[in-house]
């Protein structure tokens, strides 16, 4: 069965601090999809990025970045000069390919709070 | 802009009662999603479509049912609603298998 482990469950950074929110993942599928998601305290799920299990490359956007490691299972997120609205909670979530497979499989979130 | 909208951000209904939550998505997408959110249990899926008329259980789906009769609405049902199904409730939809886009959230409370 496929399982995201996000073991942070809180974070307290500074502002302009860099932060790194660990995602760790389960699958026995060879194909497969890697997301994150941005809750913010507005309670909207902000869809942020979709990796699929081929693309090892890591993606950066502005202040954005993922390490996506299929040998560790992992799907690191990076935020670089925090700021105050980057809190929020974050979402990483798993989809697998096989017949009927539609779900994504959440973690439990990281709640970032990053302090002025 | 892929736009999910929720029939209510908060409601309040007592013990037995029937609830109904309403979810509309103008995107045309295939599949559609009922989360429930709770603190330290993070998103839990209730039901899901693939298809008008076509429906799935998730993995929380006791006492609840769903409804999917056209392709933009999916509707959520509580037959009898018990104070244990207080909770923010997500809907989503998606193309296939891409992302899912998510509505602004139902905050259920039963007393």
């Amino acid at each position: 069965a496929q399982k995201v482990t996000q073991a942070q469950t809180e974070i307290s950074v500074v502002e302009k601090e860099d932060v790194t929110l660990d995602c760790v993942y389960e699958t026995r599928d060879t194909t497969y999809y890697l997301f994150w998601y941005k809750q913010p305290p507005s309670g909207e799920l902000v869809f942020l990025i979709r990796r699929n299990s081929f693309d090892e490359q890591n993606e950066i956007s502005g202040r954005y970045s993922w390490n996506f490691q299929k040998s560790t299972s992992s799907f690191n997120f990076t935020i670089t000069a925090s700021q105050v609205v980057d809190s929020a909670v974050y979402f990483c979530a798993l989809s697998e390919t096989g017949a009927g497979s539609y779900q994504l499989t959440f973690g439990k979130g990281t709640k970032l709070s990053v302090i002025p | 802009d892929v736009k999910v909208t929720q029939s209510s951000r908060y409601l309040v209904k007592r013990t037995g009662e029937k609830v109904f939550l309403e979810c509309v998505q103008d995107m045309d997408h295939e599949n559609m999603f009922w989360y429930r959110q709770d603190p330290g249990l993070g998103l839990r899926l209730i039901y899901f479509s693939y298809d008008v008329k076509m429906k799935e259980k998730g993995d929380i789906p006791e006492g609840y049912s769903v409804s999917r009769e056209k392709k933009e609405r999916f509707s959520l049902i509580l037959e009898s609603a018990s104070t244990n199904q207080t909770s923010m409730y997500l809907c989503a939809s998606s193309p296939r298998r891409d992302e899912q886009y998510f509505g602004p959230g139902t905050r259920l409370t039963v007393t």
